[in-house]
């Protein structure tokens, strides 16, 4: 069992409509990480949140470190937030296996 | 800054032969780390390093060298190619390993053994 799991694995939206992205953990960590994934295979970080709430532009992350779980927010989605969602937690750098996300006009 | 740079891009081997996928990163990070990237997985770390002349192993090493001569480069050496390694590639850097630090990521490199 992977120690960081995703859901959904998969997710189609409409243009417009809020996404929710869901990362559970089982060890105890010091910060976890916000990643996406352009179809083109590039990786760039998002977030990096130990606490609390993170928010840039439409993006928000949430992280309850009692349940050990985060959640990714997209408000507004839009085609080119299409992507694979990818979260991982600090230590030994554990990833989850990915949300693809793609938006549709 | 170029910020984290791989080569090949792209590398088609042979079952036995050997390569070296290379990394390079120009800001002064301690820490880089090699993962590899398969079809319903997530990225499993394979090599890092926390500074010049320290490397440690991650969750999947056999098949794979490194070393770190120097805070710019960490390649990754494969020493005798198997199907099983076909993946792809990246490497990544940060200030740190112990710190909640931003990781950088390299572009990638897409190999397959045939």
């Amino acid at each position: 069992k992977n120690e960081v799991e995703q859901s959904p694995q998969n997710l189609t939206a409409q243009e417009g409509e809020f996404i929710t992205i869901n990362c559970s953990y089982s060890v105890g960590i010091s910060a976890l990480h916000w990643l996406q994934q352009h179809p083109g295979g590039g990786i760039v970080s998002l977030f990096m949140l130990s606490s609390g709430k993170k928010k840039h532009g439409r993006l928000i992350a949430t992280i309850n470190i009692q349940e050990k779980h985060s959640s990714l927010h997209i408000t507004a989605s839009h085609p080119r937030d299409s992507a694979v969602y990818i979260c991982a937690v600090q230590e030994d750098m554990r990833f989850g296996a990915g949300t693809r996300l793609t938006v549709k006009p | 800054n170029a910020g984290v740079t791989q080569t090949p891009k792209f590398q088609v081997l042979k079952t036995g032969q050997s390569m070296t996928l290379q990394c390079a990163q120009d800001m002064n990070h301690e820490y880089m780390s090699w993962y590899r990237q398969d079809p319903g997985m997530g990225l499993r770390l394979i090599h890092y390093s926390v500074g010049a002349g320290i490397t440690d192993q991650g969750e999947v090493p056999n098949g794979y060298n490194v070393s770190r001569s120097t805070t710019e480069d960490f390649p990754l050496r494969l020493l005798s190619a198997a199907p099983s390694q076909t993946s792809v590639y990246f490497c990544a850097s940060s200030y740190s390993r112990d710190s909640a630090n931003e990781q950088f990521f390299g572009p990638g490199t897409r190999l397959t053994v045939l």
